[in-house]
Protein backbone atom coordinates (compact mmCIF):
# COMPACT_ATOMS: atom_id res chain seq x y z
CA UNK A 1 0.00 0.00 0.00
CA UNK A 2 1.19 3.21 -0.85
CA UNK A 3 2.10 5.65 1.84
CA UNK A 4 0.52 8.65 0.23
CA UNK A 5 -2.00 9.06 -2.46
CA UNK A 6 -2.27 12.26 -5.15
CA UNK A 7 -5.01 11.96 -7.95
CA UNK A 8 -2.44 12.41 -11.18
CA UNK A 9 -4.98 14.76 -12.90
CA UNK A 10 -4.70 16.53 -14.70
CA UNK A 11 -6.41 19.32 -12.67
CA UNK A 12 -7.62 22.23 -14.67
CA UNK A 13 -8.75 25.24 -13.20
CA UNK A 14 -9.32 28.48 -14.89
CA UNK A 15 -7.46 31.41 -14.07
CA UNK A 16 -8.20 33.14 -11.00
CA UNK A 17 -9.99 30.14 -9.87
CA UNK A 18 -9.49 28.65 -6.74
CA UNK A 19 -7.39 25.30 -6.85
CA UNK A 20 -7.30 22.79 -4.89
CA UNK A 21 -5.03 19.70 -4.55
CA UNK A 22 -5.72 17.20 -2.29
CA UNK A 23 -3.45 14.11 -1.04
CA UNK A 24 -4.20 11.35 1.57
CA UNK A 25 -1.89 9.13 3.97
CA UNK A 26 -2.11 5.82 5.38
CA UNK A 27 0.29 6.14 8.43
CA UNK A 28 -1.35 7.83 11.17
CA UNK A 29 1.71 8.52 12.91
CA UNK A 30 2.50 11.10 10.26
CA UNK A 31 2.52 14.02 11.94
CA UNK A 32 3.19 17.10 9.28
CA UNK A 33 3.41 17.54 5.73
CA UNK A 34 5.31 19.50 2.89
CA UNK A 35 4.14 20.44 -0.14
CA UNK A 36 6.53 20.71 -2.97
CA UNK A 37 5.87 21.99 -6.51
CA UNK A 38 7.68 21.04 -10.07
CA UNK A 39 7.78 22.60 -13.31
CA UNK A 40 8.12 20.74 -16.00
CA UNK A 41 11.85 19.72 -16.69
CA UNK A 42 13.00 21.08 -13.07
CA UNK A 43 13.58 20.09 -10.05
CA UNK A 44 10.95 20.60 -6.61
CA UNK A 45 11.15 23.48 -4.72
CA UNK A 46 9.24 23.58 -0.88
CA UNK A 47 6.42 25.79 -1.00
CA UNK A 48 4.29 24.61 2.30
CA UNK A 49 5.03 23.05 5.52
CA UNK A 50 2.16 22.03 8.12
CA UNK A 51 2.14 20.64 11.31
CA UNK A 52 -0.92 20.92 13.24
CA UNK A 53 -4.54 20.34 12.43
CA UNK A 54 -6.29 23.16 10.88
CA UNK A 55 -5.19 25.71 8.54
CA UNK A 56 -2.11 27.59 7.10
CA UNK A 57 -1.76 30.48 5.47
CA UNK A 58 1.21 32.05 2.86
CA UNK A 59 -0.08 34.29 0.60
CA UNK A 60 -2.12 32.70 -2.10
CA UNK A 61 -1.77 28.98 -0.27
CA UNK A 62 -3.18 27.78 2.20
CA UNK A 63 -2.41 24.13 3.36
CA UNK A 64 -5.19 22.52 5.26
CA UNK A 65 -3.78 19.06 7.84
CA UNK A 66 -6.96 16.88 9.12
CA UNK A 67 -5.32 13.95 10.97
CA UNK A 68 -8.61 12.52 11.88
CA UNK A 69 -9.25 12.09 8.48
CA UNK A 70 -6.09 11.31 7.13
CA UNK A 71 -5.38 14.11 4.72
CA UNK A 72 -3.69 17.04 4.03
CA UNK A 73 -4.28 19.63 0.99
CA UNK A 74 -3.37 22.27 -0.26
CA UNK A 75 -5.57 25.54 -2.04
CA UNK A 76 -4.31 27.44 -4.28
CA UNK A 77 -5.88 31.17 -4.67
CA UNK A 78 -6.65 33.45 -7.50
CA UNK A 79 -4.29 30.55 -10.13
CA UNK A 80 -2.35 32.14 -12.32
CA UNK A 81 -0.83 30.33 -15.32
CA UNK A 82 2.33 30.40 -13.65
CA UNK A 83 1.28 28.04 -11.38
CA UNK A 84 0.96 25.24 -13.74
CA UNK A 85 3.17 22.51 -12.43
CA UNK A 86 3.13 19.60 -10.60
CA UNK A 87 2.67 18.98 -6.94
CA UNK A 88 3.33 16.61 -4.65
CA UNK A 89 3.33 15.99 -0.87
CA UNK A 90 5.04 14.29 1.47
CA UNK A 91 4.80 13.23 4.88
CA UNK A 92 8.03 14.69 6.89
CA UNK A 93 10.27 12.11 7.90
CA UNK A 94 11.52 11.80 11.85
CA UNK A 95 15.03 11.94 11.91
CA UNK A 96 17.07 12.64 8.01
CA UNK A 97 14.77 9.79 6.68
CA UNK A 98 13.83 9.82 2.91
CA UNK A 99 10.90 11.95 2.19
CA UNK A 100 8.22 9.22 0.95
CA UNK A 101 6.15 11.41 -2.19
CA UNK A 102 2.49 11.00 -3.81
CA UNK A 103 2.84 10.63 -7.59
CA UNK A 104 1.53 13.95 -7.49
CA UNK A 105 -0.88 16.08 -9.61
CA UNK A 106 -0.34 18.16 -12.33
CA UNK A 107 -2.34 21.75 -12.19
CA UNK A 108 -3.05 23.38 -15.45
CA UNK A 109 -3.86 27.04 -14.78
CA UNK A 110 -5.64 28.19 -18.71
CA UNK A 111 -6.14 32.04 -19.13
CA UNK B 1 19.95 30.24 2.83
CA UNK B 2 19.58 26.44 2.05
CA UNK B 3 20.64 26.53 -1.36
CA UNK B 4 21.72 23.36 -3.29
CA UNK B 5 23.73 23.11 -6.42
CA UNK B 6 24.83 20.37 -8.76
CA UNK B 7 27.10 20.51 -11.50
CA UNK B 8 26.81 19.66 -14.27
CA UNK B 9 23.29 20.97 -14.91
CA UNK B 10 23.54 18.66 -18.18
CA UNK B 11 26.09 16.08 -19.61
CA UNK B 12 26.57 14.38 -22.60
CA UNK B 13 28.63 11.09 -22.97
CA UNK B 14 29.31 8.16 -24.89
CA UNK B 15 27.97 4.67 -23.73
CA UNK B 16 30.46 2.97 -21.79
CA UNK B 17 32.21 5.81 -20.57
CA UNK B 18 31.35 6.97 -16.94
CA UNK B 19 30.09 10.25 -15.82
CA UNK B 20 30.63 12.06 -12.15
CA UNK B 21 27.73 14.47 -11.26
CA UNK B 22 28.13 16.21 -7.58
CA UNK B 23 25.77 17.76 -4.98
CA UNK B 24 26.95 20.82 -2.61
CA UNK B 25 24.85 22.62 0.00
CA UNK B 26 26.61 25.98 -0.28
CA UNK B 27 25.55 27.44 2.87
CA UNK B 28 24.53 25.05 5.18
CA UNK B 29 25.84 21.73 6.02
CA UNK B 30 24.28 18.86 5.13
CA UNK B 31 24.37 15.67 7.20
CA UNK B 32 21.96 13.26 4.75
CA UNK B 33 21.67 13.86 1.17
CA UNK B 34 19.36 12.26 -1.75
CA UNK B 35 19.71 11.04 -4.86
CA UNK B 36 16.70 10.84 -7.34
CA UNK B 37 16.29 9.92 -10.39
CA UNK B 38 13.33 11.02 -12.72
CA UNK B 39 12.13 9.81 -16.26
CA UNK B 40 10.08 12.12 -18.90
CA UNK B 41 6.42 12.01 -17.41
CA UNK B 42 7.38 9.48 -14.22
CA UNK B 43 7.35 10.42 -10.59
CA UNK B 44 10.65 10.64 -9.08
CA UNK B 45 12.61 7.57 -7.79
CA UNK B 46 14.72 7.92 -4.66
CA UNK B 47 17.78 6.09 -5.73
CA UNK B 48 19.53 6.08 -2.91
CA UNK B 49 20.30 8.06 0.79
CA UNK B 50 23.69 9.23 1.51
CA UNK B 51 25.18 10.29 4.78
CA UNK B 52 28.37 11.63 5.51
CA UNK B 53 30.99 9.52 6.18
CA UNK B 54 29.39 6.42 5.64
CA UNK B 55 27.70 4.09 2.60
CA UNK B 56 25.13 5.16 1.18
CA UNK B 57 21.84 3.03 1.43
CA UNK B 58 20.70 2.21 -1.80
CA UNK B 59 17.00 1.63 -2.72
CA UNK B 60 15.67 -1.85 -3.81
CA UNK B 61 16.33 -2.47 -7.27
CA UNK B 62 19.30 0.56 -7.56
CA UNK B 63 22.22 -0.86 -8.43
CA UNK B 64 24.96 0.34 -6.14
CA UNK B 65 27.83 -1.08 -8.27
CA UNK B 66 26.75 1.25 -11.07
CA UNK B 67 25.56 4.14 -9.06
CA UNK B 68 28.56 4.94 -6.89
CA UNK B 69 28.26 7.80 -4.51
CA UNK B 70 30.30 9.33 -2.15
CA UNK B 71 29.76 11.65 0.85
CA UNK B 72 33.07 12.96 1.51
CA UNK B 73 32.16 16.48 3.32
CA UNK B 74 28.86 17.91 5.06
CA UNK B 75 29.02 19.95 2.06
CA UNK B 76 29.62 17.30 -1.09
CA UNK B 77 28.37 14.28 -2.36
CA UNK B 78 28.89 12.80 -5.61
CA UNK B 79 27.08 10.24 -7.95
CA UNK B 80 29.13 8.37 -10.11
CA UNK B 81 27.41 7.16 -13.38
CA UNK B 82 29.60 4.27 -13.99
CA UNK B 83 29.84 2.19 -17.88
CA UNK B 84 26.35 4.51 -18.38
CA UNK B 85 24.38 3.53 -21.29
CA UNK B 86 21.52 4.63 -22.98
CA UNK B 87 19.18 3.55 -20.63
CA UNK B 88 20.57 5.47 -18.00
CA UNK B 89 19.53 8.46 -20.20
CA UNK B 90 17.65 10.69 -17.18
CA UNK B 91 17.48 13.69 -14.92
CA UNK B 92 19.24 13.23 -11.47
CA UNK B 93 18.44 15.59 -8.58
CA UNK B 94 20.42 15.27 -5.54
CA UNK B 95 18.54 16.83 -2.35
CA UNK B 96 20.29 17.84 1.12
CA UNK B 97 18.62 18.01 4.73
CA UNK B 98 19.74 20.50 6.52
CA UNK B 99 21.55 19.53 9.78
CA UNK B 100 19.73 20.51 12.91
CA UNK B 101 16.65 21.51 10.92
CA UNK B 102 13.75 21.36 13.54
CA UNK B 103 11.32 19.87 10.52
CA UNK B 104 14.42 17.97 8.34
CA UNK B 105 12.69 19.53 4.91
CA UNK B 106 15.00 18.63 2.32
CA UNK B 107 16.39 21.19 -0.37
CA UNK B 108 17.16 19.93 -3.93
CA UNK B 109 19.43 20.92 -6.15
CA UNK B 110 18.53 21.63 -9.94
CA UNK B 111 19.54 18.54 -11.60
CA UNK B 112 21.88 16.81 -13.78
CA UNK B 113 20.40 15.93 -17.60
CA UNK B 114 22.33 12.98 -18.36
CA UNK B 115 22.08 12.24 -22.41
CA UNK B 116 23.95 8.91 -23.26
CA UNK B 117 25.02 8.21 -26.61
Amino acid sequence: QKEVEQNSGPLSVPEGAIASLNCTYSDRGSQSFFWYRQYSGKSPELIMFIYSNGDKEDGRFTAQLNKASQYVSLLIRDSQPSDSATYLCAPAPGGYNKLIFGAGTRLAVHP
Amino acid sequence: GAVVSQHPSWVICKSGTSVKIECRSLDFQATTMFWYRQFPKQSLMLMATSNEGSKATYEQGVEKDKFLINHASLTLSTLTVTSAHPEDSSFYICSASRQGSSYNEQFFGPGTRLTVL
